[in-house]
This record gives structure tokens, C-alpha cells and sequence, in this order.
């Protein structure tokens, strides 16, 4: 049972272009949460997705970023008009259900942006 | 709102001697809390996790934390480190819903041979 799937690892772009990460869940999981991790920092909560559904957004910044977690594919964040300030490694993590307190949420490997 | 505070932020310690992390936590009910490690480039793995019950929690690689209400924290616990555990450790809280963790700020440990 393969885990928390992400890519790219490592992606590069200069300001002002677009980066998408995507995330792929482990089997059988239906929930997706997106946080991210500055330098010498550590994970902030961004984003919690079920199938088709935002569920919390509440650590999303309010512009140029987005979430999508469809029926079909992966869970997608998206950032547009990158800035420096948006070099970070973004992590994924998954979990069975999210309504049962407490469930363990898997994580991904990350994908390390950085912005030139 | 909860929060989680690590508040040693660098931990050296020699290679075979026991080890103890130190969090703790804010939280309105009773917490989920959680220690994960990371290696340098990668992803977070979990070590252990406290729901209920026994307060001394035993998880991977030898590692154990001890719950405890009074004092709000949930310190994680080694008898004997190994070089191979250098590595940065977060813990977290999570919150009755399931839908979020708050994470502390991390403690990176340094093992001396």
C-alpha cells in the first residue's frame, strides 16, 4: 500500500508564475489537509479537503492561493503570481476520516518550492 | 484556540545517553497529541500518539511520552539515543473535529558520538 504520493519533490519558478502542487492520498483515504513549513519553522495548518468539499480553509492565505481535492485525481494547491515569501516545503497529509477525534493524518514527502 | 510550544529549540546530546523533548500544550478539551520525527529533506513520521487512557505512551524506534494533565505537557522520552536519531522532532495537537493538527516549532536534536 503505497503512501501519501506528492510531486514534484523540488520545484523552481520565478516571480509572478503559477506553482501546482498536487498530493495524492494513501488508499482508501478520503481526507487531504495541506500545511506548510518555512525555514527553520514548523508545519502551519493550511487547508482540510474531503472529495469535492473545502472543510476548512481557515490557514489559506486569502489571495493567490487555492485548493481542490476532486472527484477523480489528485488534491491540487495552487499558487498564483508566486512571491519570494512563498519558498517553503508544502506537505500533505492524509487520513481515513476526519471526523473521528484524533484519527492519525499520514504525510507525504513534500514538495520544496522555491521562488527566484 | 490550541497551541503547542517546544520550547528547547536545538537538544545536543551523546550517543547512548537518554534523551527527553519537552512540549506543551494549550487546549480547551482533552487534547490528541501526537510526536513526529523528520529526517533533513523529508516527510513527518509519527513515533506515538496519546488519545486516552494510559497516560505513558509507548510508540516506534524506543520512544515513549508521558501525559500529563496538570502540567499540560506531553514529553517525549528516550532511555538511550542512537546517532541514527538526530533528526528534528514536532509534536502536535489535534483538535476534537479531526481536522487540523497544530504543530510546536520543533526541537532539533544532535547526537555526539
Amino acid at each position: 500500500n503505497a503512501g501519501v504520493m506528492q510531486n514534484p519533490r523540488h520545484l523552481v519558478r520565478r516571480r509572478g508564475q503559477e506553482a501546482r502542487l498536487r498530493c495524492s492520498p494513501m488508499k482508501g483515504h478520503s481526507h487531504v489537509y495541506w500545511y506548510r513549513q518555512l525555514p527553520e519553522e514548523g508545519l502551519k495548518f493550511m487547508v482540510y479537503l474531503q472529495k469535492e468539499n473545502i472543510i476548512d480553509e481557515s490557514g489559506m492565505p486569502k489571495e493567490r492561493f487555492s485548493a481542490e481535492f476532486p472527484k477523480e485525481g489528485p488534491s491540487i494547491l495552487r499558487i498564483q503570481q508566486v512571491v519570494r515569501g512563498d519558498s517553503a516545503a508544502y506537505f500533505c497529509a492524509s487520513s481515513p476520516s476526519g471526523h473521528s477525534a484524533g484519527n492519525e493524518q499520514f504525510f507525504g514527502p513534500g514538495t520544496r518550492l522555491t521562488v527566484l | 484556540a490550541q497551541s503547542v510550544t517546544q520550547p528547547d529549540i536545538h537538544i545536543t546530546v551523546s550517543e547512548g545517553a537518554s534523551l527527553e523533548l519537552r512540549c506543551n500544550y494549550s487546549y480547551g478539551a482533552t487534547p490528541y497529541l501526537f510526536w513526529y520525527v523528520q529526517s533533513p529533506g523529508q516527510g513527518l513520521q509519527l513515533l506515538l500518539k496519546y488519545f486516552s487512557g494510559d497516560t505513558l505512551v509507548q510508540g516506534i524506534k524506543g520512544f515513549e511520552a508521558e501525559f500529563k494533565r496538570s502540567q499540560s505537557s506531553f514529553n517525549l522520552r528516550k532511555p538511550s539515543v542512537h546517532w541514527s536519531d538526530a533528526a528534528e522532532y514536532f509534536c502536535a495537537v489535534g483538535n476534537n473535529a479531526g481536522n487540523m493538527l497544530t504543530f510546536g516549532g520543533g526541537t532539533r536534536l544532535m547526537v555526539k558520538p
